[in-house]
């Protein structure tokens, strides 16, 4: 089945400089690979998606890449502000009975220092 | 403003109680899943439902079941709770696509459950 690593594990940053987060996957089937935030003490919630029709798209500061060749993803936040701080994560699309579902990555937590 | 809401933020109870927890949605969704998030593991899927009164199993559902009677709820339910179910539990929602692809999950706030 799918299987997502996600690296780093942990993240510190300075406010103002760039964060990059990667994520790898082995189902060359997948076609749909969103990134979700989750804030101290709240549910993830969806900040980026790409499908694999798309190599790149950007939505502000925040802007997500996918090599379908080598099978990895990756986020990259510009101009991070303390309020990025969370614990991100990425997911790949796995079938499952019929169905598409999501397989997480295990999360990476990062701080942005004033 | 959509909202996923989940019966409780913290719960503990005991080795072999039976628990439901439980969620809804008024968002109107098809799709509705479960999850359970530990440390270093990320979110693994439990059951996701895609109508009223049918479900499907994810990767981890041993000592769960699931329940929906209604398009707004979905319930998790642990026949006999045991200590490694301890965890914090994310209930989702999301539209069917024509093509049953995915798109955007919109998560509650979790419930954090201690089995003692």
């Amino acid at each position: 089945g799918e299987n997502v690593e996600q690296h780093p594990s942990t993240l510190s940053v300075q406010e103002g400089d760039s964060a990059v987060i990667k994520c790898t996957y082995s189902d060359s089937a997948s076609n749909y690979f969103p990134w979700y935030k989750q804030e101290l003490g709240k549910g993830p919630q969806l900040i980026i998606d790409i499908r694999s029709n798309v190599g790149e798209k950007k939505d502000q500061r925040i802007a997500v890449t996918l090599n379908k060749t080598a099978k990895h993803f990756s986020l990259h936040i510009t101009e991070t502000q303390p309020e990025d701080s969370a614990v991100y994560f990425c997911a790949a699309s796995a079938m499952n009975t019929g169905f598409q579902k999501l397989v997480f990555g295990t999360g990476t937590r990062l701080l942005v220092s004033p | 403003d959509v909202k996923v809401t989940q019966s409780s933020r913290y719960l503990v109870k005991r080795t072999g109680e039976k628990v439901f927890l439980e969620c809804v949605q008024d968002m109107d969704h098809e799709n509705m899943f479960w999850y359970r998030q530990d440390p270093g593991l990320g979110l693994r899927l439990i059951y996701f439902s895609y109508d009223v009164k049918m479900k499907e199993k994810g990767d981890i559902p041993e000592g769960y079941s699931v329940s929906r009677e209604k398009k707004e709820r979905f319930s998790l339910i642990l026949e006999s709770a045991s200590t490694n179910q301890t965890s914090m539990y994310l209930c989702a929602s999301s539209l069917l696509t024509s093509g049953k692809l995915l798109n955007e999950q919109f998560f509650g706030p979790g419930t954090r459950l201690t089995v003692l």
